[in-house]
């Protein structure tokens, strides 16, 4: 199974400035055929399911805002928040599907304000 | 809108059985893949099993898998999952997530509430 390693465990930034999340898998997680990355990122906030924010590595799910984006390939991936706002507390969870039907998450990174 | 309604958790002794539903609505429910994600309490997301939009292809996490079957009824919508010979460790909430493909798996597009399992003496 690809192994999904997410950076740092937790962070806090202060409102307006920039977060950035780090995620690594254990092996490629690029199809050459088609040159995707399959990878996704969720939002989960506190007493609430997880949220799609991100797919293919870089697409932004309809309705969140661009103030989040995806970027990286094969097995460096990052999650960058430009301005944090109060609303974006949440642990941030990437997921990939490479490896369909065996589907793995990272072990999540919890953004706080500073 | 897309809904996705759990029901079925509670406090079930270890060894015993209990069966998840996921009512949906809001999209064509035979269109899609469905999944059954789980969450320990204060800890991170693990898929526990997934379906094809026909129920052609099913598949379980190691963790599950001889225990937990996955099943669906497209005529109601619904989504279901048998979990017999339960332990301690699957102790948590149970999400129904929704696939963006028919076909077993991508990521997931919705998610419901989920129900929480508690398997304790």
């Amino acid at each position: 199974d690809i192994v999904m390693t997410q950076s740092p465990d937790s962070l806090a930034v202060s409102l307006g400035e920039r977060a950035t999340i780090s995620c690594k898998s254990s092996q490629s997680v690029l199809y050459r055929s088609n040159n995707k990355n399959y990878l996704a990122w969720y939002q989960q906030k506190p007493g609430q399911p997880p949220k799609l924010l991100m797919y293919w590595a870089s697409t932004r799910e309809s309705g969140v805002p661009d103030r989040f984006s995806g970027s990286g390939s094969g097995t460096d991936f990052t999650l960058t928040i430009s301005s944090l706002q109060a609303e974006d507390v949440a642990v941030y969870y990437c997921q990939q599907y490479y490896t369909t039907p065996q589907l793995t998450f990272g072990g999540g990174t919890k953004v706080e304000i500073k | 809108e897309v809904q996705l309604v759990e029901s079925g958790g509670g406090l079930v002794q270890p060894g015993r059985s209990l069966r998840l539903s996921c009512a949906a609505s809001g999209f064509t429910f035979g269109d899609h893949a469905m999944h059954w994600v789980r969450q320990a309490p204060g800890k991170g997301l693990e898929w526990v099993s997934g379906i094809s939009w026909n129920s052609d292809s099913i598949n379980y996490a190691d963790s599950v898998k001889g225990r937990f079957t996955i099943s669906r009824d497209n005529a109601k919508n619904s989504l279901y999952l048998q979990m017999n010979s339960l332990r301690a460790e699957d102790t948590a909430f149970y999400y129904c997530a929704k696939d963006w493909k028919k076909t077993t798996g991508t990521f997931f597009d919705y998610w419901g509430q989920g129900t929480l399992v508690t398997v304790s003496s």
